[in-house]
């Protein structure tokens, strides 16, 4: 079964400009999670998808990230204009379901954001 | 509102010797617990899972953990350390009784096994 595929691995930007990340999750899995992981510390729920619809972005900055799942399959992360703060590892995951008790994990991508 | 806290941020051991990682939750739900471990340039991957079955979980690699309701503590322990145990172990917490089933982590303990 393939996992939960991330691009790019690693990003390098300006402060100001835009980046997109994109995920796609294990097939047939209904629930997909963004985390920000920044150095030395613990991932951080960013938006939570289940299908095409977004169940939990409490947490996402939302005048600088957007994230889309159009056709509940693969995902788009966008940072508008990005900011040094914003340098993390941004974590894609998926679960069957939303009371799946197991999230997968892809393997992230790298922003430094200079 | 749930959370979890790990209770070291470094555990430094021996090869050989046992393992010990710290974790205390809160949860306004019945929670299912993790714990997943992070090599360096890796993915997440999970060691174990405790979702109200026994408290005594098996994981990968020989580790386990036991779910101590009274103590909301969820604890990682390994008989005996491997080189290759050396990363980063997050504990994470999930609202099953809840609506949106997401994951907190914790911080993270960062294992370094000895020679």
């Amino acid at each position: 079964e393939a996992g939960v595929a991330q691009s790019p691995r690693y990003k390098i930007i300006e402060k100001r400009q835009s980046v997109a990340f994109w995920c796609n999750p294990i097939s047939g899995h209904a629930t997909l999670y963004w985390y920000q992981q920044i150095l030395g510390q613990g991932p951080k729920l960013l938006i939570q998808f289940q299908n095409n619809g977004v169940v939990d972005d409490s947490q996402l900055p939302k005048d600088r990230f957007s994230a889309e799942r159009l056709k509940g399959v693969d995902s788009t992360l966008k940072i508008q204009p990005a900011k040094l703060e914003d340098s993390a590892v941004y974590l894609c995951a998926s679960s069957p379901d939303r009371g799946s008790t197991e999230a997968f994990f892809g393997q992230g991508t790298r922003l430094t954001v200079v | 509102a749930q959370s979890v806290t790990q209770l070291d941020s470094h555990v430094s051991v021996s090869e050989g010797t046992p393992v010990l990682l710290r974790c205390n939750y809160s949860s306004s739900y019945s929670p299912s617990l993790f714990w997943y471990v992070q090599h360096p340039n890796k993915g997440l991957q999970l060691l174990l899972k405790y979702t109200s079955a026994a408290t005594l979980v098996k994981g990968i690699n020989g580790f386990e953990a036991e779910f101590k309701k009274s103590e909301t503590s969820f604890h990682l322990t390994k008989p005996s350390a491997h080189m290759s145990d050396a990363a980063e172990y997050f504990c994470v917490v999930s609202d099953r009784g809840g609506s949106q089933g997401n994951l907190i982590f914790g911080k993270g303990t960062k294992l370094s096994v000895k020679p």
